[in-house]
């Protein structure tokens, strides 16, 4: 069984395009996590949500949207991709903060 | 702001015993985790520190010093399977967690 799953697991797209990435964990955790993934591996938080609510919203443009339906999904929608958005994309959940159970991950291309 | 830094890339031999290592600097400093990241995979978690001193998991230990604001991940019995990239991460009041920017942990026969 799956503890946190997103899809799709690959996602190629033209510049200008808009998209979505689902993110579900079935752990029972509160807070959940997105992360951006570049290529030289540096790894940054972007949202976080706690039962729903948005609690970080880092630097992130605001052509990323992230939406939490209920607190076992999460999902990243994205408004006229950029070049510079392609990266592996993260979901992550926990329960406390210090030890997190990531996704698979979604690696972006925009074209 | 917070910053970590640990070594970009450490290469040991099979069998051996390695270290890596993490500084930081933040405000509000809770602990310290590490993760471990194979080519193609997914952050998996550790272990986390929060008090001084060593913290032993089966070939893994992680030790943090807050005086010093240091820490690291001692990786004993090299297995080639431990060739990954190893992350520390700070918890700290003003983020759930830091990521540092990795260290890319080669093993070699």
């Amino acid at each position: 069984d799956t503890a946190v799953s997103q899809t799709p697991k690959y996602l190629v797209t033209q510049m200008g395009n808009d998209k979505s990435i689902k993110c579900e964990q079935n752990l029972g955790h509160d807070t959940m996590y997105w992360y951006k993934q570049d290529s030289k591996k540096f790894l940054k938080i972007m949202f976080s949500y706690n039962n729903k609510e948005l609690i970080i919203n880092e630097t992130v443009p605001n052509r990323f949207s992230p939406k939490s339906p209920d607190k076992a999904h999460l999902n990243l929608h994205i408004n006229s991709l950029e070049l510079g958005d392609s990266a592996v994309y993260f979901c992550a959940s926990s329960q406390a903060a210090r030890e997190q159970f990531f996704g698979p991950g979604t690696r972006l291309t925009v074209l | 702001g917070q910053s970590l830094e640990q070594p970009s890339e450490v290469t040991a031999v099979e069998g051996a015993i390695v270290q890596i290592n993490c500084t930081y600097q933040t405000s509000g400093f809770y602990g310290l985790s590490w993760y471990q990241q194979h080519d193609g995979g997914a952050p998996t978690f550790l272990s986390y520190n929060a008090l001084d001193g060593l913290e032993e998991t089966g070939r893994f230990s992680s030790f943090l010093s807050r005086s010093d604001s240091y820490g690291y991940l001692l990786l004993q019995e090299l297995q080639m399977k431990d060739s990954a990239s190893y992350f520390c991460a700070v918890l700290s009041g003003n983020t759930p967690l830091v990521f540092g920017k990795g260290t890319r942990l080669s093993v070699i026969a």
